[in-house]
């Protein structure tokens, strides 16, 4: 049911780029972003509404193929900050047996940045 | 502008108790949603509201009960708490449904079971 994020962990020097992936087997009508650092609340990066957006953040961006059911996250020159666990959601409507719409995370990509 | 808040933020207790997590906010937001966090797991949805006196069961709703009688507050009762209740618990709240609004969590409710 939840999202299928890889790599489990990245590992980059500052400055280095990397992507984060996100897909689903079902349908999707949204997808979420967020990033947790260690010992922190999860915070919200980014929404991605229509088949196709990016959207942007900082140094930090995403997109959605709605076609392909996936999301991904592309962080450009790293920076210490950005290290934490980072957290995609998928949105698909209303299930069955349930009456109200919700979010399934995946289980997280650590990304850790040296200096 | 508090926002949403958690208490208490760190609890001890003994299997079979009863222990009750508390959220709060102040942004009128009309969803809270409960999470735990274990390693391994990601986030993992317990229970969710759309309103008060409207509620529906997540992914790991068994040995959970909620109420939502006024807006601002959605408290999370382990009714007989059992060690795989070790968790981490977050509480957050969106000002509509999860397609369209970002979810705002509150600092977390580390839950100890000995």
């Amino acid at each position: 049911q939840q999202p299928v994020q890889s790599p489990q962990a990245v590992i980059l020097r500052e400055g280095e780029d990397a992507v984060i992936n996100c897909s689903s087997s079902k349908a999707l009508y949204s997808v979420h972003w967020y990033r947790q650092k260690h010992g922190e609340a999860p915070v919200f990066l980014m929404i991605l509404l229509k088949g196709g957006e990016q959207k942007g953040h900082d140094k930090i961006s995403a997109s959605f193929n709605e076609k392909k059911q996936q999301s991904s996250l592309y962080l450009t020159a790293s920076q210490l900050s950005y290290s934490g666990t980072y957290f995609c959601g998928s949105y698909r409507g209303i299930d069955r047996g349930s009456t109200l719409g919700r979010l399934y995370f995946g289980r997280g990509t650590q990304l850790t940045v040296w200096p | 502008d508090a926002g949403i808040t958690q208490s208490p933020r760190y609890k001890i207790t003994e299997t079979g108790r009863q222990v009750t997590l508390m959220c709060h906010q102040t942004w009128s937001h009309s969803y809270m949603f409960w999470y735990r966090q274990d390693l391994g797991h990601g986030l993992r949805l317990i229970y969710y509201s759309a309103a008060a006196d409207i509620t529906d069961k997540g992914e790991v709703p068994d040995g959970y009960v909620v109420s939502r009688s006024k807006t601002e507050n959605f408290p999370l009762t382990l009714e007989s708490a059992t060690r795989s209740q070790t968790s981490v618990y977050f509480c957050a709240s969106s000002a509509g449904q999860g397609a369209h609004q970002p979810q705002h969590f509150g600092d977390g409710t580390r839950l100890s079971i000995l």
